[in-house]
């Protein structure tokens, strides 16, 4: 069975500071994604990064990249410079095979002015 | 653009009266997926087609159930809404199983 975990329900940061988001997982899969999405209050889920896991380099896009130990089965993400907008909820999230993704339960940032 | 588009935004409906959520993509994606997320929770995948194959989830009700016309149409039907199935229903699609998922901005239903 495949799994995801983030244990951080909440979290909070600064305006312009820099925050890591965690997240562990666990599949018997050689091959598979490994995916952020964000989820502003009432509006709509988007991707945020995607890491496949045969890549050794860590995705970045912008202001945000991850942290991604293959052998711990750990996919962090870090957002730099936040900003309000980065308001949401943060999903994680597996895909490996013919599985639909995973989702793990999800960490609430709310970043303050 | 290309999109995943969802209608209505908002539905209300009455205890056991039945309702269809409708989903349609621009973007020609083989997988169409159907979730459902209540507050504060991820979401609960209910079913998926890859392509006209269907894939029922094992724990989704059988009140819930759905079709897909063709490529770029699915749709979501509640048989006999209760008051537990008040929730957002988000739609998505992908290329094919592996690849990231494009969301809808989802449907809000209220059961009174």
């Amino acid at each position: 069975a495949q799994t995801v975990t983030q244990s951080q329900p909440e979290m909070s940061v600064q305006e312009a500071e820099t925050v890591t988001l965690s997240c562990t997982y666990d599949t018997s899969e050689n091959n598979y994604y490994l995916f952020w999405y964000k989820q502003p209050p009432s509006r709509q889920m988007i991707l945020v990064i995607r890491q496949e896991a045969y890549k050794q380099q860590n995705a970045t896009e912008n202001r945000f990249s991850v942290n991604f130990q293959k052998a711990a089965k750990s996919f962090s993400l870090k957002i730099s410079d936040s900003q309000l907008g980065d308001t949401a909820m943060y999903f994680c999230a597996l895909n490996s095979g013919n599985t639909p993704l995973v989702f793990g339960k999800g960490t609430r940032l709310s970043v303050i002015a | 653009d290309a999109m995943v588009i969802q209608n209505p935004r908002y539905q209300v409906t009455q205890f056991g009266k039945p309702v269809t959520l409708s989903c349609s993509q621009t973007l020609n994606h083989n997988v169409m997926y159907w979730y459902q997320q209540k507050s504060s929770q991820a979401p609960k995948l209910l079913f998926h087609y890859y392509d006209k194959d269907f894939n029922n989830e094992a724990d989704t009700p059988d009140n819930f159930q759905s079709r897909r016309p063709n490529t770029s149409f699915c749709f979501l039907d509640i048989r006999s809404p209760g008051l537990g199935d008040a929730a957002m229903y988000l739609c998505a699609t992908s290329a094919r199983f592996g690849y990231e998922q494009y969301f809808g901005p989802g449907t809000r239903l209220t059961v009174t």
